[in-house]
């Protein structure tokens, strides 16, 4: 696609329940990253894929986290037993190398109850 | 380990003033330096990548310059305009894997 799509761009949840938030990076993006950003915060590095693999998880809070990405494209962020302290905007970028830039989503804000 | 810092981090001007942003950061082997601009509660927009090897870069009414010896780069913002008003975030890539290292970012007022 012409940019990194984000899905879904707002998510309420309930404390407990588990979600999901996909990313569909540019075509032909091998690198992906997700990022979180709590409210006032920084960026809050989570996890690298580079293809299908995840060479970096350094950044996932908890077991709770976990991440996917199938075909080399679209990856999945999943929380499980949500927690009110995941509440964040959740953040996609992908890249065809380092030399070329980073490409932003728009975000899927998280808001658990 | 880079460390990227920005200043100031709050900044409010009059319409039509130029600006500047500064962004410094520890080591100078990079590959390149990414601005960002990030309004509230929304994902970031890059303005201006700058390669190791340049010196400047400029997209409409934004300059960035990017002196890597010293480990500076600076965004000029001419005119500015109230609809500037936003986050503004420097990055470089570092690490094993690339990631983006964020400076702590510059949140700019424009003033009608």
């Amino acid at each position: 696609g012409a940019g990194v799509s984000q899905s879904p761009s707002n998510k309420v949840t309930e404390k407990g329940k588990d979600v999901e938030l996909r990313c569909d990076p540019i075509s032909g993006h091998t690198a992906l990253y997700w990022y979180r950003q709590s409210l006032g915060q920084g960026l809050e590095f989570l996890i690298y894929f580079q293809g299908n693999s995840a060479p970096d998880k350094s950044g996932l809070p908890s077991d709770r986290f976990s991440a996917e990405r199938t075909g080399g494209s679209v990856s999945t962020l999943t929380i499980q037993r949500t927690q009110q302290e995941d509440s964040a905007v959740y953040l996609c970028a992908s890249s065809l190398a380092p030399t070329r830039g980073y490409t932003f989503g728009s975000g899927t804000r998280l808001t658990v109850v | 380990k880079q460390e990227v810092t920005q200043i100031p981090a709050a900044l409010s001007v009059p319409e039509g003033e130029n600006l500047v942003l500064n962004c410094s950061f520890t080591d100078s082997a990079i590959y390149n330096l990414q601005w960002f601009r990030q309004d509230p509660g929304k994902g970031l927009t890059s303005l201006l990548l700058i390669q190791s090897s340049q010196r400047e870069q400029t997209s409409g009414r934004l300059n960035a310059s990017l002196d890597k010896s010293s480990g500076r780069s600076t965004l000029y913002i001419a005119a500015s305009q109230p609809g500037d008003s936003a986050t503004y975030l420097c990055a470089v890539p570092g690490g094993a894997t690339n990631k983006l290292i964020f400076g702590t970012g510059t949140l700019l007022a424009v003033q009608p």
